[in-house]
């Protein structure tokens, strides 16, 4: 069955570079995404990757993907008091339409 | 508009009540998804539409929840005889494609 994994917390210092992993089971995942979530708001889609990538970078965010591991992670470069939030990973088997399954959640906290 | 619209941001219900949720999608968007997610930040996939159609509800507790997607009228989530255990936030989602799920900011339902 499908099963996503993660840390639960993450505590960095304001500038520090945050690593945020995941890890899944499925091997037939074709997409990875990543997921913000601030207290009382809904998810913010941060980036996917697609699973024929091993890594994708957008502004300060880098993904990297280990197939062969089935390891996913997040790097926040230059962290900020405003990248405190719990952090999801997700996945998603088919194409358009399909559901997502979810880790637990890692909370990242920002220490000025 | 440009975001996934669910109200009410707060429900509060005896138990034994009905609690019924709405969310209107992003126009052009041909999927929605509801999902919900419990104290321990886990996600739980529902059901998923594509335009009125049910396009997946393995999620669902079919004996007291129902959903509908009406052309011309918010989406909706409905739950006969609520139950403490159905206390969540309810999340619904809409997409165009498989990397473009737009979350609204949730229902909180609180079951007394």
């Amino acid at each position: 069955g499908e099963d996503v994994e993660q840390s639960l917390f993450l505590s960095v210092r304001e500038g520090d570079s945050s690593v945020i992993n995941c890890t899944y089971t499925d091997s037939s995942s074709t997409y990875l995404y990543w997921y913000k979530q601030e207290p009382g708001a809904g998810l913010q889609l941060l980036t996917y990757i697609f699973s024929n990538m091993d890594m994708k970078q957008d502004q300060r965010l880098t993904v990297l993907l280990n197939k062969k591991d089935k390891h996913l992670s997040l790097r926040i470069a230059d962290t900020q008091t405003g990248d405190s939030a719990i952090y999801f990973c997700a996945e998603s088997i088919d194409n358009a339409g399909n559901m997502l399954t979810f880790g637990g959640g890692t909370r990242l906290m920002v220490k000025p | 508009g440009e975001e996934v619209a669910q109200t009410p941001k707060h429900l509060v219900r005896g138990e034994g009540q009905k609690a019924k949720l709405y969310c209107a999608p992003i126009k052009g968007h041909s999927y929605v998804f509801w999902y919900q997610q419990v104290l321990k930040n886990e996600f739980k996939f529902l059901i998923s539409f594509q335009n009125e159609n049910v396009f997946d509800e393995t999620g669902m507790p079919k004996e007291r929840f129902s959903a509908k997607c009406l052309p011309n009228s918010p989406c909706s989530l409905e739950i006969q005889a609520t139950k403490l255990e159905d206390s969540a936030v309810y999340f619904c989602a809409s997409s165009q494609n498989f990397w473009g799920y737009t979350f609204g900011s949730g229902t909180r339902l609180t079951v007394v």
